[in-house]
């Protein structure tokens, strides 16, 4: 399988939990990309990777998001004391060429904060 | 703030027939995507327009982007159950941001 991969599928987690995601992206892809989606939205920016570098961030990241892609390859996500309000689908995406801005998407992980 | 809006919100169709979606915008956007996601999966680009004015075909679905850049269109002719899905419309390309901007989506039900 050639797609992006993202796990777990699925976490649930009590609130004040931590919870990492980990993206394995398509591998010739330089670049990588977190969303956020909730139920009845569509996909909202978290931040974005090319190669190593994190170059963009939305405010939606507040300081108990963190996001890594240590080699260029695999990303993880790793939210801290987590909050009912972050129960969300987490979504990978890569991407190659930034001009059309074409994204190739994980299953995403699904985050249930208790 | 959603610089995309997406109508409608919900549409439910009976096989065979034909319908229509929007994506508007008051914002230029680079490129305009299209996606359609399934319950408890990522979202699967259908399609890229880049040129203002631009339609792609892609088997029964027609793909249209303005001619300012600023809305699309999808059209499907003789749904199908298959067709069932989250259709998501997304710009690339505002104030040189390598991100890509989704609207909220319009749900598709095609009842058999």
């Amino acid at each position: 399988d050639t797609g992006v991969s993202q796990d777990p599928r699925h976490k649930i987690t009590k609130r004040g939990q931590n919870v990492t995601f980990r993206c394995d992206p398509i591998s010739e892809h330089n670049r990588l990309y977190w969303y956020r989606q909730t139920l009845g939205q569509g996909p909202e920016f978290l931040t974005y990777f090319q190669n190593e570098a994190q170059l963009e961030k939305s405010r939606l990241l507040s300081d108990r998001f963190s996001a890594e892609r240590p080699k260029g390859s695999f990303s993880t996500l790793e939210i801290q004391r987590t909050e009912q309000g972050d129960s969300a689908m987490y979504l990978c995406a890569s991407s190659q060429y930034a001009s059309t801005g074409e994204l190739f998407f994980g299953e995403g992980s699904r985050l249930t904060v208790l | 703030t959603q610089l995309l809006e997406q109508s409608p919100q919900f549409l439910s169709i009976q096989e065979g027939e034909n319908l229509t979606v929007y994506c508007n915008s008051s914002s230029v956007f680079s490129s305009l995507q299209w996606y359609r996601q399934e319950p408890g999966e990522g979202p699967v680009l259908l399609v890229t327009v880049v040129t203002g004015g631009e339609v792609k075909k892609l088997k029964r679905l027609t793909f249209q982007f303005g001619d300012a850049r600023k809305d699309s269109s999808l059209h499907i002719t003789a749904a199908q159950p298959g067709d069932t899905g989250l259709y998501l419309c997304a710009g690339a390309g505002q104030g040189g941001s390598e991100k890509l901007v989704f609207g909220k989506g319009t749900k598709l039900t095609v009842n058999p």
